[in-house]
């Protein structure tokens, strides 16, 4: 079976604060791809990051920083010094073959 | 704007009635993929083409939902006979396949209310 569990309904931080939001999944799978996208208030996902099942390495982009963690199946994201504009739903997916699955996502309110 | 449109933006119907909605991919990707998605839930997949051909269906979509990619630049998803569970955001998303895998960009969806 295929899930992605996020299970971090809401969270909110006071602005600059860092946070870090939840991604396990599940899968037989030795080959497989994870995701994150943000959805801001207007709606349109936007693509944060890919990794493969391969490359483990964590990676940082500005104040976004990801962990991947095979052993624990997980794939988790950190805001640091979080801001308002960062304020959104955030979904981890996870990608088998052809087919994308998502989790139901984390909202974040950032709190000026 | 070379990113995913997606047209109309909100509908409205009566359930019953039939409804299309367009989607226009960014133009060099091969990939086209459809999603539903309701309050609070991540997007839910429905299906997929590459270049015209639909090479996979979701068991969600039933037979009241067609997919069309004719030329395989834009597509259409009909929805023949509407019920008010049909009432979410279809999600358009295009990728360019490159070795095995691809990343997907989104449209901003169009909302389906269905009365």
């Amino acid at each position: 079976a295929q899930k992605v569990t996020q299970a971090q309904t809401e969270i909110s931080v006071v602005e600059k604060e860092d946070v870090t939001l939840d991604c396990v999944y599940e899968t037989r799978d030795t080959t497989y791809y994870l995701f994150w996208y943000k959805q801001p208030p207007s709606g349109e996902l936007v693509f944060l990051i890919r990794r493969n099942s391969f490359d483990e390495q964590n990676e940082i982009s500005g104040r976004y920083s990801w962990n991947f963690q095979k052993s624990t199946s997980s794939f988790n994201f950190t805001i640091t010094a979080s801001q308002v504009v960062d304020s959104a739903v955030y979904f981890c997916a996870l990608k088998i073959g052809n087919q994308f699955y998502f989790g139901t996502g984390t909202s974040l309110t950032v709190i000026p | 704007d070379t990113g995913v449109s997606q047209d109309p933006r909100h509908k409205i119907t009566k359930r019953g009635q039939n409804v299309t909605f367009r989607c226009d991919p960014i133009s060099e990707h091969n990939r086209l993929y459809w999603y539903r998605q309701t309050l609070g839930q991540g997007p839910e997949f429905l299906t997929y083409f590459q270049n015209e051909a639909q090479l996979e269906k979701s068991r969600l979509l039933s037979d009241r939902f067609s997919a069309e990619r004719p030329k395989g630049s834009f597509s259409t998803l009909e929805i023949q006979r509407t019920e008010q569970g049909d009432s979410a955001m279809y999600l358009c998303a295009s990728s360019l396949l490159v070795g095995t895998t691809d990343t997907q960009y989104f449209g901003p969806g169009t909302r389906l209310t269905v009365l």
